[in-house]
């Protein structure tokens, strides 16, 4: 089936660096790829949507220039969350939705990054 | 707009009892419905999917759904809990192909405790 890999899984970085999440579709080719945050016992909660060859989509809410979204390639999307704060610890997961044709209905998720601001 | 309620932000069941996860959803369009499973600081692995054709639906790890359109209804289940099947359940719903952009909205978990 279909896979994305997201890495790291886990980063510790000190406030006011930046941090790169990568998150590939290793097998199929991805136009879109959804980037959630879920906050400890909490949902998740869609951030931005990342289109390849076009500016991303944000939520209501979510600073554009803090988590900057690049989709590079049909196969590759990053989350870059710029000057870090405590504030933006947090677990990030990526997704790609599936087709929507016949059985590929499904999203398919990376495995998700905890980041920790110190 | 779509929205997806959970009943219930923790469930704690006796290891060989059912399980019942509840899950109603609220959209203007008949929805694609799905149950996730997240494990701690993993990824979420679909469980299941109804995509408008049976409404009783069998997934992986023994679980099945059913999704009843008059009580906008998809709750999941179990016969037997397992201690493995301790983890945290998300509902969510989507636009079927054609009338959106296949965004998944979730609901707010239900976390499953298995006890021995």
């Amino acid at each position: 089936g279909a896979v994305v890999s997201q890495h790291p899984s886990w980063v510790i970085c000190k406030s006011g660096t930046s941090v790169k999440i990568e998150c590939r579709s290793l097998d199929f080719q991805a136009t879109t790829m959804f980037w959630y945050r879920q906050f400890p016992k909490q949902s998740l909660m869609l951030m931005a949507t990342s289109n390849e060859g076009s500016k991303a989509t944000y939520e209501q809410g979510v600073e554009k220039d803090k988590f900057l979204i690049n989709h590079a390639s049909l196969t590759l999307s990053t989350l870059t969350v710029t000057s870090a704060h405590p504030e933006d610890s947090s677990f990030y997961i990526c997704s790609a939705p599936g087709t929507g044709i016949g059985v590929n209905t499904e999203a398919f998720f990376g495995q998700g990054t905890r980041l920790t601001v110190v | 707009a779509q929205s997806v309620t959970q009943l219930g932000s923790h469930v704690s069941v006796s290891e060989g009892a059912l399980v019942l996860l509840r899950c109603n959803y609220s959209s203007s369009v008949p929805p694609y419905l799905f149950w996730y499973v997240q494990y701690p600081n993993q990824g979420l692995q679909l469980l299941l999917k109804y995509t408008s054709a049976a409404t009783l639906v069998k997934g992986i790890n023994g679980f099945e759904a059913e999704f009843k359109k008059s009580e906008t209804s998809f709750h999941l289940t179990k016969p037997s809990a397992h201690m493995r099947d301790a983890a945290e359940y998300f509902c969510a719903v989507s636009d079927p192909p054609g009338a959106g952009s296949y965004q998944l909205t979730f609901g707010k978990g239900t976390k499953l405790s298995v006890i021995p």
